[in-house]
């Protein structure tokens, strides 16, 4: 049973540029959830969806961010016109469809290096 | 909204030695607290997680108290290993919306 899968697991994009972060969930999860870390510190949310709806995004930034969970395909976070501030590891969590009780499990994440 | 604090930030133990991590939180709403473990280049993983309708949880070496009125929750770890060293999140949810607040993290280190 494959856990939670995300690619790149490092990224680095110049300033201007877009990044595109992708997570497919563990098998059976229909739960998504974004969060950024950057380093020596906790995790901060950004974006909790379910399939085709965006269930809270008070964690993201309302410019340049945009995180969208397809019918079909993995969950993708758009940071578009990056900036250096936007450089952190960012992790996608899933949770089982019964969700509400918040057990989530972890990807491995994707570094981002703007330069 | 809800406010994680996390203590110690950094620990160190003797190995075969007992590791305490303690936190507490903000929103007396909050009803389900998660233990994540980092290791370094890796994901978060959960270890542990207590709900609001007990007040303790033991799994093998792991242990986790939680005191709802004091809204304080802990992690006990004992007879500590080398493996064990890593950075442990602690983390509360209401449940309403899903939503995971997590504490600073405390970077623990087992010597030999």
């Amino acid at each position: 049973n494959a856990g939670v899968m995300q690619n790149p697991r490092h990224l680095v994009r110049r300033r201007g540029q877009e990044a595109r972060l992708r997570c497919s969930p563990m098998k059976g999860h229909s739960h998504v959830y974004w969060y950024r870390q950057l380093p020596e510190e906790g995790l901060k949310f950004m974006v909790y969806l379910q399939k085709e709806n965006i269930i809270d995004e008070s964690g993201m930034p309302k410019e340049r961010f945009s995180a969208e969970f397809p019918k079909e395909g993995p969950s993708i976070l758009r940071i578009q016109q990056v900036v250096r501030g936007d450089s952190a590891a960012y992790f996608c969590a899933s949770s089982p469809t019964s969700g509400g009780w918040g057990e989530q499990y972890f990807g491995p994440g994707t570094r981002l290096t703007v330069t | 909204g809800e406010n994680v604090e996390q203590h110690p930030s950094t620990l160190s133990v003797q190995e075969g030695d007992s590791a305490v991590i303690k936190c507490t939180y903000s929103d007396s709403a909050s009803n389900y607290f998660p233990w994540y473990k980092q290791e370094l280049g890796k994901g978060p993983q959960l270890i542990i997680d207590i709900r609001s309708n007990v007040g303790e949880k033991k799994d093998q070496r792991i242990a986790v108290t939680l005191n709802k009125t004091a809204k304080h929750f802990s992690l006990h770890i004992t007879e500590t290993q080398p493996e064990d060293s890593a950075v442990y999140f602690c983390a509360a949810s209401t449940g309403r919306d899903d939503k995971i607040i997590f504490g600073k993290g405390t970077r623990l280190h087992i010597l030999p």
